[in-house]
C-alpha cells in the first residue's frame, strides 16, 4: 500500500533555519491530511492539517502547503528548534467510513544547533 | 491538555495466548480507532468503532481480533490467539467526530512482543 509516500527517510537542517518535509499521495479521493511529529517511545502528536479545499494553513511556525493538482503537501517549520527533532508523519484521509487515517512512512527530521 | 492513555506500556505473551490492550480515549470523543505500527513499517489501521459498532476494519484486523467499549471510559482490542507476527506498537486514538476534518488524538502505545 503506497498511497502516501515520504520519500526521505531523513533531514538535517540548522537551527534557525526552515524545514520543508514532503510528502505525496496517489488517492484522488483523499480530502484530508494531516502532520505528525513522534518522538521515540511515544504516540504520534498531531501538529497541524489541511482539508482539500484549500491549499495552505499555517499555525505558528508550521505551514502546510497542498498542491491537489500534483498531489504533493509539505510542511514548512520556521524556525526550526532542536526540540523539532522527531520522526514526521503525513497521513491522509477520505469522508465516511470511519475517516481511518493513511500513514507515511515517515521523515526523521535533525535540527542540529 | 486531555490525553488518550493506554495500558500497558509493554506486554509480553506467549505465542497462542489471548491478550488485552487498554485504552482510555479523550473523554469527549465519539470515534474510537487501533492502529499498529511493526518495528520498520508505517503505521497501519486496524479498525474503527462508533457508536458500539465497528465502522470500518482493514484486512488485517481478522477473525482473531475484536472491539469492545465495556463502559463509558474504556476501548480494548483483543487478540484471542497469538502469533509471532503480532508484535508490533499498537495504538489507540480517538476523534471527536467524523467528517468536519477532526484530527486523531493518538496515545502512547502499548509494544507487544510475542514470544
Amino acid at each position: 500500500d503506497q498511497q502516501v509516500k515520504q520519500n526521505s527517510p531523513s533531514l538535517s537542517v540548522q537551527e534557525g533555519r526552515i524545514s520543508i518535509l514532503n510528502c505525496d499521495y496517489t488517492n484522488s479521493m483523499f480530502d484530508y491530511f494531516l502532520w505528525y511529529k513522534k518522538y521515540p517511545a511515544e504516540g504520534p502528536t498531531f501538529l497541524i492539517s489541511i482539508s482539500s479545499i484549500k491549499d495552505k494553513n499555517e499555525d505558528g511556525r508550521f505551514t502546510v502547503f497542498l498542491n491537489k493538482s500534483a498531489k504533493h503537501l509539505s510542511l514548512h517549520i520556521v524556525p526550526s528548534q532542536p526540540g523539532d527533532s522527531a520522526v514526521y508523519f503525513c497521513a491522509a484521509s477520505t469522508k465516511g467510513g470511519g475517516n481511518k487515517l493513511t500513514f507515511g512512512t515517515g521523515t526523521q527530521l535533525k535540527v542540529e544547533l | 491538555e486531555p490525553e488518550v492513555t493506554q495500558t500497558p506500556s509493554h506486554q509480553v505473551t506467549q505465542m497462542g495466548q489471548e491478550v488485552i490492550l487498554r485504552c482510555v480515549p479523550i473523554s469527549n470523543h465519539l470515534y474510537f480507532y487501533w492502529y499498529r505500527q511493526i518495528l520498520g513499517q508505517k503505521v497501519e489501521f486496524l479498525v474503527s468503532f462508533y457508536n458500539n459498532e465497528i465502522s470500518e476494519k482493514s484486512e488485517i484486523f481478522d477473525d482473531q481480533f475484536s472491539v469492545e467499549r465495556p463502559d463509558g471510559s474504556n476501548f480494548t482490542l483483543k487478540i484471542r490467539s497469538t502469533k509471532l507476527e503480532d508484535s508490533a506498537m499498537y495504538f489507540c486514538a480517538s476523534s471527536f467526530r467524523e467528517g468536519d476534518n477532526q484530527p486523531q488524538h493518538f496515545g502512547d502505545g502499548t509494544r507487544l512482543s510475542i514470544l
